[in-house]
């Protein structure tokens, strides 16, 4: 139980375009899902907290104009990266949790998406 | 939430016992703390959590000292395919962010 996929699992774009990616809670539903950034040798950096029916939360620093994120239903997330340049390179993870708050809510990973901007 | 403090790498024989120390002497009474591990080019992987008991699961046991200031994760016959960054995290109750740093990298050695 506790699955969370991604897709796609790896991507090459042209700079100026736009990429969507998706998360889903295969056999849970979620309220919140949360999308990482992984550079290479450095740690998961959050980005934002997808709120499902609401606005996403973002980290400071992030601009939320160029990093979309749509929380449509109780499984699916989705991250859209806009007008992207090599500099958005980077390991893409989002995480998500059974538990809608309350209690220890073990958050379980996406296998991740590669974004590679040429 | 509180920080935690990792050695950057360690190394265990195939077989053995790995122990993965972590300090979180600023843990606050309602602070969970969570152990994940990334293998390369892969997402994280949930492992195991605890407030104050010590636990144990099909993957590791985790030890927390009294004071729960510092906590052991115990690969007990550790193989090549655990491998990989381990991140201790103290996160509090409820559905919150969790804040990686930078792990211990356990290299299982044949």
């Amino acid at each position: 139980g506790a699955v969370v996929s991604q897709h796609p699992s790896w991507v090459i774009c042209k700079s100026g375009t736009s990429v969507k990616i998706e998360c889903r809670s295969l056999d849970f539903q979620a309220t919140t899902m949360f999308w990482y950034r992984q550079f290479p040798k450095q740690s998961l950096m959050l980005m934002a907290t997808s709120n499902e029916g609401s606005k996403a939360t973002y980290e400071q620093g992030v601009e939320k104009d160029k990093f979309l994120i749509n929380h449509a239903s109780l499984t699916l997330s989705t991250l859209t990266v806009t007008s992207a340049h090599p500099e958005d390179s980077s390991f893409y993870i989002c995480s998500a949790s059974p538990q809608a708050g309350g209690g220890t809510d073990t958050q379980y990973f996406g296998p991740g998406t590669r974004l590679t901007v040429l | 939430d509180a920080k935690t403090t990792q050695p950057p790498s360690m190394d265990c024989a195939e077989g053995r016992a790995a122990n993965l120390p972590c300090n979180h002497s600023t843990i606050s009474g309602n602070e969970y703390v969570y152990w994940y591990r990334q293998i390369h080019s892969q997402g994280p992987q949930y492992i195991i959590h605890g407030l104050k008991n010590n636990e144990t699961n099909e993957m590791a046991s985790l030890i927390i000292t009294e004071d729960r200031k510092s906590s052991t994760l115990i690969l007990p016959h550790a193989t090549l395919r655990d491998t990989a960054v381990y991140y201790c995290i103290v996160k509090k109750d409820g559905n919150e962010k969790l804040t990686f740093g930078t792990g211990t990298r356990l290299t299982i050695i044949p």
